[in-house]
């Protein structure tokens, strides 16, 4: 079964603090994996897309990782601001269709 | 600037009355879609279309209907809504396999 899994559900860290968030997933046949940052109540917005070939991708302050040998990835979040309090979703993407997880909600607190 | 929007933002409607969400993107992409997004369930395909007249079931096509018959325009259309389909809906474009944009959403309350 296709299936993208987020963890942690939630994660409540200070301003300027370092954070990873993990993704799994059980899709085949793999295209590329995306992570999207929400704000709530508004439409995500893309912060990283890597293809198999890649181990790592950055966007700033935002670095992804992926290992396609164990089918993970994460997000790390360097030096934490009140900004990026939102929720992070990972996103794999088939030949046909994009498998979403269920996303990560982070608050971040002063 | 480059963006999809919809309209309407914000939906309070009644059981059964018939309603249309617009979208319309300005990149000349070939890919558009709608979503849901329910709380625990993340976003769900609806629709999706591959070009102008080309368009498929997602993961929860019931109750809704689609149409491209332009490049830029994807309008959802509900009609006969009913109260398990309140929700906040997003339309999406992307060219082939790259980064998709989301539309800012659209918040539907079916009473």
């Amino acid at each position: 079964k296709n299936q993208v899994e987020q963890s942690p559900q939630s994660l409540i860290i200070l301003e300027g603090k370092n954070c990873t968030l993990q993704c799994n997933y059980t899709v085949s046949p793999f295209s590329n994996l995306r992570w999207y940052k929400q704000d709530t109540g508004r439409g995500p917005v893309s912060l990283t897309i890597m293809t198999f070939s890649e181990n790592t991708k950055s966007n700033g302050r935002y670095t992804a990782t992926l290992d396609a040998d164990t089918k993970q990835s994460s997000l790390h979040i360097t030096a934490s601001q009140l900004s990026d309090s939102a929720s992070y979703i990972c996103v794999v993407s088939r030949v046909d269709k994009l498998i979403f997880g269920t996303g990560t909600r982070l608050q971040v607190f002063p | 600037e480059a963006q999809v929007t919809q309209n309407p933002r914000y939906l309070i409607t009644v059981t059964g009355k018939k309603l249309t969400v617009t979208c319309s993107q300005n990149m000349n992409h070939e890919y558009m879609s709608w979503y849901r997004q329910d709380p625990g369930l993340g976003l769900r395909q609806i629709y999706y279309s591959m070009n102008v007249e080309v368009t498929d079931k997602g993961d929860v096509p019931e109750g809704y209907k689609v149409s491209r018959k332009e490049k830029r325009n994807f309008p959802l259309i509900l009609e006969s809504p009913s109260p398990n389909q309140t929700s906040l809906y997003f339309c999406a474009s992307s060219s082939a396999y790259n980064e998709q944009f989301f539309g800012p959403g659209t918040r539907l309350t079916v009473l």
